[in-house]
C-alpha cells in the first residue's frame, strides 16, 4: 500500500533553515508528481509546492517563493522541502501528498502523509 | 484572488444525507477538476473524491461528488451518515495563476 512518511520538523528560530523529507513506498515513486501542503494550527490547508515526476517542473505558492525549494531523489524514493529564511507564519504541520495522475501534473492529491510539525519561534 | 467558498459548518443526524457545496469566486466550476478531502481531528487529510466524481479505492460509495454548472458549484454528498463521518471536509481545485487552491473547510457534525 502507498505510504508517505515525513520527517525533519522541529523548533527553529526565525531566519534559520530546515529541510523536510518524505519517504515514499508502495508505488513507483518516479511516476508521480509530489506536493507539499501545510496547515497552521487551527487553520485550513495551504498548498506550498509541487514537483513533477522527473523533477523538471517546480511550482510554488507566492507565500514561499524564493525561500523554499522542493526537490526529489528518485533513486531514494524521497521528496524534500528546503525551507530558508523561516518566519513565524511558516509554523504548521507539513504534509507531503502524491499527485493522483501518473506522469502528468493534475494538481490534485490521492495519498497524504501523516505530517511533520514545524514551529518557528525565538 | 481566486477562492473556493464552502459553508463553515453543516450538521445532520445519523442515517440522513448531507451535501456540502464548493463555489469558485470566478470562472466555471467545470473548467478544472475538483477534489474533496476528509480530515478528522488530529489526523492527516484523506482523499474521498478526485476528478469531480471519482472515489479512491477503499472510500465507501456513501460518498459521492458532483458538478452543477447551473449553480456553478461542486458538491460532496454523504448518504447514510455515520458518527465516524464527523470531520472537516475541504474542496480543492486548480487555478492557472495560483495553481492549487483549497476551500476554507466545512465542519460536519453528525448528531
Amino acid at each position: 500500500q502507498v505510504q508517505l512518511v515525513e520527517s525533519g520538523g522541529g523548533v527553529v528560530q526565525p531566519g534559520r533553515s530546515l529541510r523536510l523529507s518524505c519517504i515514499a513506498s508502495g508505488f513507483t515513486f518516479n511516476s508521480n508528481g509530489m506536493h507539499w501542503v501545510r496547515q497552521a494550527p487551527g487553520k485550513g490547508l495551504e498548498w506550498v509546492a509541487v514537483i513533477s515526476y522527473d523533477g523538471n517542473y517546480k511550482y510554488y505558492a507566492d507565500s514561499v517563493k524564493g525561500r523554499f525549494t522542493i526537490s526529489r531523489d528518485n533513486s531514494k524514493n524521497t521528496l524534500y522541502l528546503q525551507m530558508n529564511s523561516l518566519r513565524p507564519e511558516d509554523s504548521a504541520v507539513y504534509y507531503c501528498a502524491r499527485d493522483y495522475f501518473p506522469r502528468l501534473l493534475r494538481f490534485g492529491f490521492d495519498y497524504w502523509g501523516q505530517g511533520t510539525l514545524v514551529t518557528v519561534s525565538s | 484572488n481566486f477562492m473556493l467558498t464552502q459553508p463553515h459548518s453543516v450538521s445532520e443526524s445519523p442515517g440522513k444525507t448531507v451535501t456540502i457545496s464548493c463555489t469558485p469566486s470566478s470562472g466555471s466550476i467545470a473548467s478544472n477538476y475538483v477534489q474533496w478531502f476528509q480530515q478528522r481531528p488530529g489526523s492527516a487529510p484523506t482523499t474521498v473524491i478526485y476528478e469531480d466524481t471519482q472515489r479512491p479505492s477503499g472510500v465507501p460509495d456513501r460518498f459521492s461528488g458532483s458538478i452543477d454548472t447551473s449553480s456553478n458549484s461542486a458538491s460532496l454528498t454523504i448518504s447514510g451518515l455515520k458518527t465516524e463521518d464527523e470531520a472537516y471536509y475541504y474542496c480543492q481545485s486548480y487555478n492557472n495563476d495560483i495553481y492549487v487552491v483549497f476551500g476554507g473547510g466545512t465542519k460536519l457534525t453528525v448528531l
